[in-house]
């Protein structure tokens, strides 16, 4: 199966900065990466995602950028928020990048934006 | 319904008491996901439906632990003579391709 790791485990930014989150993956038949983020007594929730045939994604505030020869993926926030703060998880497919099989999640960045 | 229902939302059971947590992902999605995550922690994988296959269980952490998933539909995961260890939030997700759904979790606390 695929291992995914990611850091840091925990990230404190000034409101207004930009807050990156960095991810790699072993399995190079993984083919899609989706984010995350979890507030306090929520369920996980999805806020972006990349597929292996793009190299860039963005949406408003948010952007993912994967490097397949690396096998990394990064998840980018600019103009960070107070409500930006929660636990943000990425996530690779792997079971040879099947359209079916599961995610594998890394262990979570807690990201804490300061007013 | 929308999204993903799970229920209870919060379940206090004593040590040695068999448990039922309920999950309703939403219609038409084929794949379903059960993932445990204690306090402060990630998302530890436990069983995954897909479609009319045989489930893959290989992140049930013990015998006490089982889920079945009736019609294709509504999933059930069963957690027998619970544990102090099994408290946790037990999250429930569904797919069709790509990213998942999650539930909003059951938080179970076995006293």
């Amino acid at each position: 199966g695929e291992n995914v790791e990611q850091h840091p485990s925990t990230l404190s930014v000034q409101e207004g900065d930009s807050a990156v989150i960095k991810c790699t993956y072993s399995d190079s038949a993984s083919n899609y990466f989706p984010w995350y983020k979890q507030e306090l007594g929520k369920g996980p929730q999805l806020i972006i995602d990349i597929r292996s045939n793009v190299g860039e994604k963005k949406d408003q505030r948010i952007a993912v950028t994967l490097n397949k020869t690396a096998k990394h993926f990064s998840l980018h926030i600019t103009e960070t928020q107070p409500e930006d703060s929660a636990v943000y998880f990425c996530a690779g497919k792997g079971d040879g990048g099947s359209t079916l099989g599961r995610l594998y999640f890394g262990r979570g960045t807690q990201l804490t934006v300061w007013p | 319904g929308a999204g993903v229902s799970q229920s209870p939302s919060n379940k206090v059971t004593e040590k040695g008491k068999d448990v039922e947590l309920r999950c309703d992902p939403i219609s038409g999605h084929t794949a379903l996901y059960w993932y445990r995550q204690s306090l402060g922690q990630g998302l530890e994988f436990l069983i995954y439906f897909q479609g009319n296959s045989a489930p893959d269980k290989s992140g049930l952490p013990s015998d006490r632990f089982s889920a079945e998933r009736t019609g294709g539909s509504v999933s059930t995961l069963t957690i027998q003579r619970t544990q102090q260890e099994d408290s946790a939030v037990y999250l429930c997700a569904s797919s069709l391709k790509g990213g998942y759904t999650f539930g909003s979790g059951t938080r179970l606390t076995v006293v």
